[in-house]
Order: structure tokens, then sequence, then C-alpha cells
């Protein structure tokens, strides 16, 4: 079974620095996702991105984040100045249609940032 | 304000014991309704989409349907490895995704 591969699976920063984050999505997917899990709340979208351009983010993806596809295999999340409050689980997905008509998002391990 | 909310919180079953997971759904227009597992320090794993009131979709001893207002995942004759926590989630018209806060599962042998 293909899966997505995300590293690292741990990144402790300090705060005012910048992280990346990186997802390695299946290979024949076209559309990628973000998405964080503060620990004990619920998983929230962060952005879509389809065709090297974001299809739709949520209000908590403001001017601190950013991603990018560097390349044919990698799909990066960049935050640019981390705050404490971005201490979660990120997660990265990928499928082969855009919602709601994906029927197979296929979810990453995460990574766990702590932001100290 | 578009909500997602699922029940119980938490559920302990005897292995073989039936019993559903609610998902309550308020959205501006619903497009999708999604069912994932998610298994401890793991991402979620897809399990079903719904699309409109009146579907069902089964999976092993899994069955998702869905209302106009709530979906259900109707666990028939649970086994210990069936324990996970359990998302809903929602796609609205304003292309906004949310998720539930999960039902935790926990098969006893």
């Amino acid at each position: 079974e293909p899966e997505v591969t995300q590293t690292p699976s741990h990144q402790v920063t300090q705060m005012g620095q910048e992280v990346i984050l990186r997802c390695v999505p299946i290979s024949n997917h076209l559309y990628f996702y973000w998405y964080r899990q503060i620990l004990g709340q619920k998983v929230e979208f962060l952005v879509s991105f389809y065709n090297n351009e974001i299809s739709e983010k949520s209000e908590i993806f403001d001017d601190q984040f950013s991603v990018e596809r560097p390349d044919g295999s990698n799909f990066t999340l960049k935050i640019r100045s981390t705050k404490l409050e971005d201490s979660a689980m990120y997660f990265c997905a990928s499928g082969d249609r855009g919602l709601p008509t994906n029927e197979k998002l296929f979810f990453g391990s995460g990574t766990q940032l702590s932001v100290l | 304000e578009d909500q997602v909310t699922q029940s119980p919180e938490a559920l302990r079953l005897q292995e073989g014991e039936s019993s559903s997971l609610n998902c309550s759904y308020t959205v501006s227009g619903l497009r999708g309704l999604f069912w994932y597992r998610q298994d401890p320090g793991k991402g979620p794993e897809f399990l079903f989409t719904l699309y409109s009131a009146g579907e069902e979709k089964e999976k092993e001893r899994l069955k998702a349907t869905l209302t106009k207002k709530e979906s259900f995942l109707h666990i028939t004759a649970p086994k210990p490895e069936d324990s996970a926590t359990y998302l809903c989630a929602v796609h609205t018209a304003g292309n906004q995704f949310y998720f539930g806060t999960g039902t935790s599962l926990t098969v006893i042998p």
C-alpha cells in the first residue's frame, strides 16, 4: 500500500524561529493538504494545494504560513516565525482527486512540532 | 456557524457488543461527510465518504449512514482491533473542511 511520508517525526524549535515540515505525497497524486491537531483538540484544515497553487485555505493559514512543492516529489509547509500556539501535530495528506469527490485521502503519520 | 459534534466522546464495548457512533453537523451546505479512523500517533485513515441523505456504505464490521442532520457509524460485533478514535469530517459548500473531536472506542476482549 502506498503511503505519505512526513519528516521529521518530531521537531523542537525556539519561538520566533522558522521551521519547514516536509512531506512526500503518493507519487501519482495531484492534490495535497496540510492539517494540524493541537493536543486533545480537533484535526483542523490548514490548506489545500493543486497545480502548484493554493486552492483553499482556512483562517488559521495566515501570512506566517506558506506551502511549496519545490520539486516533483516534496510538499513543504513553512512556518516563518513560530509561536508557542503553533505547537501541534501537523499532518500532510494527498489524494488523486479534489474534495469532496476524493474517495481516498491518504494521511501521513504527522510531524509533532514543539515550540519552546 | 458551521459545527460538527461527535458523541459519545468515549465508548467502551465488550467484544461482540454492537453499537453506533454519532456525528451531528450544522453546516451551510454539505458537499461530503467523511469518516476516518485514527490510531495513537498516526494520521487519520480514510473509511467512508457520504454525499447525500439516505446514502449508506459498508466495510467489514462498519456501516456508515447519513441523514440531513447527522451520520452514524454502526459497528457490528466489534473486535479489540477496532479500538481507535473515529473521526467525522465535513466538507462544506463554502469549501471549508471541519473535523469533529472524535469518539475514542475501546473494545474489551
